[in-house]
């Protein structure tokens, strides 16, 4: 299947600082691409919808001024959290597709955040 | 919105005995579903997808799964279990019309030897 490169994989910042984590397709063009957050034991939480070139679509309750979402090119999103607190730790997996409907997403390896 | 109900939270079986991870899903109109697998520490991997056609679904390392409208079920099954299944599962749905990705709460599955 097609690859989907998120980095870092684990990352560790203090609290008040800003975290970028990346997401690229490496193989294909991902029209959109989507950031989750997953708490321990817990399923994934879609975070936003972002398409390239366009607005980050976010799900209810999530700040969009402290997540900020930037998809750039077809082949790269970014997921920032800005002013990060302990309470942002938590484990962040961006998937993407190409085209629409009946395709599978295709998943990073997710990024590890914990905040000091 | 389309949602998705996994009723189980953990399901343990033997090795070499048949498992089912179950799925239940809503959506408007016709429904793209999907599993996948999650292992400690790392993204999803996909397993298989119904889009159309045939309700038997084959997919990777063996798992199949079923889809039955009228029971809005897309069940995931393996004739004989393996150690190394054991893994988090997820059920996902897709509306035709929209490329919103809505998971399930996932069933962790344990398979003891």
């Amino acid at each position: 299947g097609a690859v989907v490169s998120q980095h870092p994989s684990r990352v560790i910042c203090k609290s008040g600082t800003s975290v970028k984590i990346e997401c690229r397709s490496l193989d294909f063009q991902a029209t959109t691409m989507f950031w989750y957050r997953q708490f321990p034991k817990k399923s994934l939480m879609l975070m936003a919808t972002s398409n390239e070139g366009s607005k980050a679509t976010y799900e209810q309750g999530v700040e969009k001024d402290k997540f900020l979402i930037n998809h750039a090119s077809l082949t790269l999103s970014t997921l920032t959290v800005t002013s990060a607190h302990p309470e942002d730790s938590s484990f962040y997996i961006c998937s993407a597709i190409q085209g629409v409907g009946n395709t599978e997403a295709f998943f990073g390896q997710g990024t590890r955040l914990t905040v000091v | 919105a389309q949602s998705v109900a996994q009723p189980e939270d953990q399901v343990n079986v033997a090795e070499g005995n048949p498992l089912t991870v179950k799925c239940t899903y809503s959506v408007s109109g016709n429904p793209y579903l999907f599993w996948y697998v999650q292992y400690p520490n790392r993204g999803l991997q996909f397993l298989l997808k119904y889009i159309t056609g045939d309700n038997l679904v084959k997919g990777s390392y063996g798992f199949e799964a079923e889809f039955n409208k009228s029971q809005t079920s897309f069940h995931l099954k393996k004739p004989s279990a393996l150690v190394s299944d054991s893994a988090l599962y997820f059920c996902a749905v897709r509306a035709y019309n929209n490329n919103d990705l809505r998971f399930g709460a996932g069933t962790r599955l344990t398979v003891k030897p």
